[in-house]
């Protein structure tokens, strides 16, 4: 069973600044299948990226996904006040932990 | 446009047992894996079973494995999860989503989640 461990916990950033978000796969993830999710409070998360850089539907293209094998990022390159939120990784079954964007 | 509409949540005492529902429009439900997500009040996510496109074949985490059933109706584009022996920490937000096709489970439609609380 693939773990998924993100990083940092907490990222602390001001609107205009860029976002760097890590998904760590405890064992090579085939086809590069991992999906990024964002998750505002009180609303079902959001699908970002599948694939790994498959932008989904209505995603602002400031939002990217990268990676392969056991190492993913997701960045966001000018954050925008309805960007802080919490963000998740996920392959199958398993989701990480998340990573909460805050105001700084 | 896409929608799923869930339903069925509430209030159980340990022991007992909820079923919820999910109403899915706007696409060819038959055709989707679909599932279950859920999240307990200020933590992640956590998958909770998924079932294929037509019943044949369904997954659980292990949590669950024995006490939830996942199933689906394809002619009433609905989608099912019988909850019973409920304990205290499957208290969460259940979420139905389907599966995009060939992503690895990607959840690329989420419907707005119901409450299930499970307290004596």
């Amino acid at each position: 069973e693939i773990v998924l461990t993100q990083s940092p916990g907490t990222l602390s950033l001001s609107p205009g600044e860029r976002a760097t978000l890590s998904c760590r796969a405890s064992q090579s993830i085939r086809n590069s299948l991992l999906a990024w999710y964002q998750q505002k409070p009180g609303q079902a998360p959001r699908l970002l990226f599948y694939g790994a850089s498959s932008r989904a539907t209505g995603i602002p293209d400031r939002f990217s996904g990268s990676g392969s094998g056991t190492d993913f990022a997701l960045t966001i390159s000018r954050l925008e006040p309805e960007d802080f939120a919490v963000y998740y990784c996920q392959h199958y079954g398993a989701f990480g932990r998340g990573t909460k964007v805050e105001i700084k | 446009e896409v929608q799923l509409v869930d339903s069925g949540g509430g209030l159980v005492q340990p022991g007992g047992s909820l079923r919820l529902s999910c109403a899915a429009s706007g696409f060819t439900f038959s055709s989707y894996w679909m599932g279950w997500v859920r999240q307990a009040p200020g933590k992640g996510l956590e998958w909770v079973a998924n079932i294929k496109d037509d019943g044949s074949e369904k997954h659980y985490v292990d949590s669950v494995n024995g006490r939830f059933t996942i199933s689906r109706d394809n002619a009433k584009n609905s989608l099912y999860l019988q909850m019973n022996s409920l304990r205290v920490e499957d208290t969460a937000v259940y979420y139905c989503a389907r599966e995009a096709i060939g992503t690895a489970s990607a959840r690329d439609y989420w419907g707005q989640g119901t409450l299930v609380t499970v307290s004596s």
